[in-house]
């Protein structure tokens, strides 16, 4: 049972322009969710992350938008940077705070930036 | 401030034999929590640790256990190894539990 959904396997963008990676999740007892880039044979690096009692979250290049009645979440990128080529797993976390630590992750969208 | 740090970073291990992984995780981190990663299943949460106790644990066999030392490095182990059991194995800590910072991971392949 997938319960976070990147339904995206690939994206391909030209440098500069926007890129929009998509995430669903079924499970509604999620109320943490993160955004991770990953290099082959590396581990995860944390992007960025949104709690459920907000809709947006801005750092920098990188925003999440959430929401939360269709259960989908998004990481834009703007401007997309040909070092933003890598794989990207949304993940999320149940509330209730003993669930801290144990993410489920989305199974990856590779970003390829073209210059 | 030193990253996540996991060694072995590669392993080769022979079906039936047992191994252990070790993380330490970044200082004052208290939360330690250990990951599988396989071409066939993504990212899957094997168990986490704080302060010395096991919090969460997944859905795999009793062969994959671990343990926290009471200054937060962890170790992981898996018993009568499978070929099934190769794969890319990642260590991540956080300070309460929400942010995770993984390390290099352990590359384990059984033979």
């Amino acid at each position: 049972d997938q319960q976070v959904k990147q339904n995206s396997p690939s994206l391909s963008v030209q440098e500069g322009r926007i890129s929009i990676l998509n995430c669903d999740y079924t499970n509604s007892m999620f109320d943490y969710f993160l955004w991770y880039k990953k290099y082959p044979a590396e581990g995860p690096t944390f992007l960025i992350s949104i709690s459920s009692i907000k809709d947006k979250n801005e750092d920098g290049r990188f925003t999440v938008f959430l929401n939360k009645s269709a259960k989908h979440l998004s990481l834009h990128i703007v401007p997309s940077q040909p070092g933003d080529s890598a794989v990207y797993f949304c993940a999320a976390i149940p509330g209730g705070g003993t669930s801290y630590g144990k993410l489920t992750f989305g199974q990856g969208t590779i970003l390829t930036v073209h210059p | 401030k030193a990253g996540v740090t996991q060694t072995p970073r590669y392993l080769i291990k022979t079906r039936g034999q047992q191994v252990t992984l070790s993380c330490s995780p970044i200082s004052g981190h208290r939360s330690v929590s250990w990951y599988q990663q396989t071409p066939g299943q993504g990212l899957q949460f094997l168990f986490e640790y704080f302060s010395e106790t096991q919090r969460n644990k997944g859905n795999f066999p009793g062969r994959f256990s671990g343990r926290q030392f009471s200054n937060s490095r962890s170790e992981m182990n898996v018993s009568t190894l499978e070929l099934g059991d190769s794969a890319l194995y990642l260590c991540a800590s956080s300070f309460m539990g929400a942010e995770a910072f993984f390390g290099q991971g352990t590359r384990l392949t059984v033979v």
